[in-house]
């Protein structure tokens, strides 16, 4: 049972390249989270789903773009990197928000120079 | 003022020691209340739910005051495997959910 998994584990990008994280869940949650981590600041949340198809922003929604076509993957993409995007990245799942503890992924390193 | 504010130590104790975090909340609706475990680079996870009675769940005792909008993390006898950061996580409104910066704490022999 692989849980949550995160791919890539580490990336660097150059300022104004793009790319996309992949979040895959087999656990059939309804929900997931991309968050960033930053040093002193804890875990924002970037974006959710609450369900197939359904996106919502969260606490730092700007700059970043998400996906789910399907319930076991959620996507996080950056269209235009910034060196303000270096952060540690973390995607999680839940049954739902209110009783079910998140599952997280490892985390991607991200590193815009 | 953020939404969730803890004390982000370190806190540094013996082993054995008792040693308890607090942590502060902004918002007077927020329905549900977590204790949540990180390691050094690794991924946070759960260490208990936290309920308006109470609860405990062998060492670590977790309580919540509503009307202080506070909660907070009690750990017995520590160990050296207690070492850790911990965050406190608050459901606000509607899904998300809000994390607090983290408290680290580091058991010494």
């Amino acid at each position: 049972n692989a849980g949550v998994t995160q791919t890539p584990k580490f990336r660097v990008l150059k300022t104004g390249q793009s790319m996309t994280l992949l979040c895959a869940q087999d656990m059939n949650h309804e929900y997931m989270y991309w968050y960033r981590q930053d040093p002193g600041m804890g875990l924002r949340l970037i974006h959710y789903s609450v369900g197939e198809g359904t996106t919502a922003k969260g606490e730092v929604p700007d700059g970043y773009n998400v996906s789910r076509l399907k319930k076991q993957n959620f996507l996080l993409g950056l269209e235009s990197a910034a060196p303000s995007q270096t952060s540690v990245y973390f995607c999680a799942s839940s049954r739902d928000s209110k009783t079910y503890e998140q599952y997280f992924g490892p985390g991607t390193r991200l590193t815009v120079t | 003022r953020k939404e969730v504010e803890q004390d982000p130590g370190p806190f540094n104790v013996p082993e054995g020691a008792t040693v308890a975090f607090n942590c502060t909340y902004s918002n007077s609706a927020s329905q549900s209340f977590f204790w949540y475990r990180q390691d050094c680079r690794k991924e946070p996870k759960l260490l208990m739910s936290v309920y308006s009675s109470g609860n405990e769940d062998g060492r670590f005792t977790a309580q919540l005051n509503r009307a202080s909008q506070y909660i907070s993390l009690l750990i017995r006898d520590s160990k050296l495997s207690d070492s850790a950061t911990y965050l406190c996580v608050v459901n606000p409104l509607f899904d998300d959910m809000r994390f607090g910066a983290g408290t680290r704490l580091t058991v010494k022999p």
